[in-house]
């Protein structure tokens, strides 16, 4: 149980252009879902956290017109990255919280996304 | 603020030497910590868990008990495989505090050589 999903898997695109990244929760309804980036050899950094329904909060130094995150329904956040530049390039990972008081967090496999 | 410190990698061991990696956190109140396991090209894996003190999280052969006194949770195995090589982080979450964002440590990579 706790699967997460993402697509794509990896994507390249050119400078200019808008990506959209979904994240989904298969076999559990996600209130909250969080959006990371991570770099080569670095921990995780996080972006945004998504609640469904409502709009996502973002981190310090995050551009939230960038970073589009859309959450409608509670088991599915998406993250659209607007007018991509090759600085964009990254590895972002989405969690999904499981409902309880431990906050367990279960993670997706990544979307590798590369601008040329 | 909160924050989880672990000892840089990376570190090498043979196949069936002892594992310790240290991780220590900064808390001001009671966290949950996490371990996570990433293997090449992938997500994060939730390895273990302790929700309080002296509670002890295990899963495949890993262990970590969570020491209040020291603020600590250190990952250990008795005897690592090729097939643990991987990058560990640890994380705390405080729930009722900042969304119940994790906070992770800057992750340890493992390589075991047969």
């Amino acid at each position: 149980g706790a699967v997460v999903s993402q697509h794509p898997s990896w994507v390249i695109c050119k400078s200019g252009t808008s990506v959209k990244i979904e994240c989904r929760s298969l076999d559990f309804q996600a209130t909250t879902m969080f959006w990371y980036r991570q770099f080569p050899k670095q921990s995780l950094m996080l972006m945004a956290t998504s609640n469904e329904g409502s709009k996502a909060t973002y981190e310090q130094g995050v551009e939230k017109d960038k970073f589009l995150i859309n959450h409608a329904s509670l088991t599915l956040s998406t993250l659209t990255v607007t007018s991509a530049h090759p600085e964009d390039s990254s590895f972002y990972i989405c969690s999904a919280r499981l409902s309880g008081p431990v906050n367990e967090q279960y993670f997706g496999p990544g979307t590798r996304l590369t601008v040329t | 603020g909160d924050s989880v410190t672990q000892m840089e990698g990376p570190v090498t061991l043979s196949e069936e030497a002892f594992l310790t990696i240290n991780c220590t956190y900064t808390a001001t109140g009671y966290p949950s910590l996490f371990w996570y396991v990433q293997y090449p090209g992938e997500g994060l894996q939730l390895l273990l868990k302790a929700t309080k003190a002296d509670d002890k999280g295990s899963n495949k052969g890993f262990e970590a008990t969570y020491r209040k006194e020291t603020t600590s949770f250190h990952l250990e195995k008795g005897s690592v495989q090729v097939s643990d090589s991987a990058v560990y982080f640890c994380a705390l979450s405080m729930i009722y505090n900042q969304g119940g964002k994790l906070i992770f440590g800057q992750g340890t990579e493992l390589s075991v050589k047969p």
